[in-house]
């Protein structure tokens, strides 16, 4: 059984440009969600896709975007990085209706 | 807009002796789950508590969810320098599939 995994595990990036990070999630889960996590604070919810479509949404700007794809496979995009954009962004699929978290190792994303 | 406060932030300790992380919350949530992270890698479960007052062990980890499914705690008894990492509970609020994290209580456990 594949895990969840992410790529690429660490970018550096210029303020103002825009980034895309990747999710592979585990076999026979189809729901994906995405999480930022600063330094020093616990991961913060960015939203969530189930069957391709967004199902549900945190406290983030409208510059966050993500799609899913048929294969559940799912990316992250950031446009006009901020420097308070550095952080880890964490992907994590679940099986239908399950509402417990399996985590990929992070993307590592640092704004300058 | 519900939150989950942990403590302690720090726990430094040696390695036998026992400890207790809290999360708190005045949210009531429909169950609770305990991560651990390791620097460089994602959170991996390590139990989810549904039931109000449920107590669930995993070898000398003991979880506890509070009787108004508010509040658990985390107990680890006579810890070991393995046990060293960043502990995350993470509520799940009624009707919702998004995680609501506690910002986490950071164990260093010496030998």
């Amino acid at each position: 059984e594949t895990g969840v995994t992410q790529s690429p595990t660490h970018l550096i990036k210029t303020r103002g440009q825009q980034v895309t990070l990747r999710c592979s999630s585990q076999s026979g889960h189809n729901t994906v969600s995405w999480y930022q996590q600063a330094l020093g604070q616990g991961p913060q919810f960015i939203f969530q896709y189930y069957r391709e479509e967004e199902n549900g949404r945190g406290n983030f700007p409208p510059r966050f975007s993500g799609l899913q794809f048929p294969n559940y496979s799912s990316e992250l995009n950031v446009n006009a990085l901020e420097l308070d954009d550095s952080a880890l962004y964490l992907c994590a699929s679940s099986p239908t209706g399950g509402t417990e978290a399996f985590f990929g190792q992070g993307t590592r994303l640092t704004v300058v | 807009t519900q939150l989950l406060e942990q403590s302690p932030q720090f726990l430094s300790i040696q390695e036998g002796e026992n400890l207790t992380v809290y999360c708190n919350s005045s949210s009531v949530f429909s169950s609770l789950q305990w991560y651990r992270q390791e620097p460089g890698e994602g959170p991996v479960l390590l139990v989810t508590v549904v039931t109000g007052g449920e107590v669930k062990k995993l070898k000398r980890l003991t979880f506890q969810f509070g009787d108004a499914r508010k509040d658990s705690s985390l107990h680890i008894t006579a810890a070991q320098p393995g046990d060293t990492g960043l502990y995350l509970c993470a509520g799940v609020p009624g009707g919702y599939n998004k995680l609501i994290f506690g910002a986490g209580t950071r164990l260093a456990v010496h030998p």
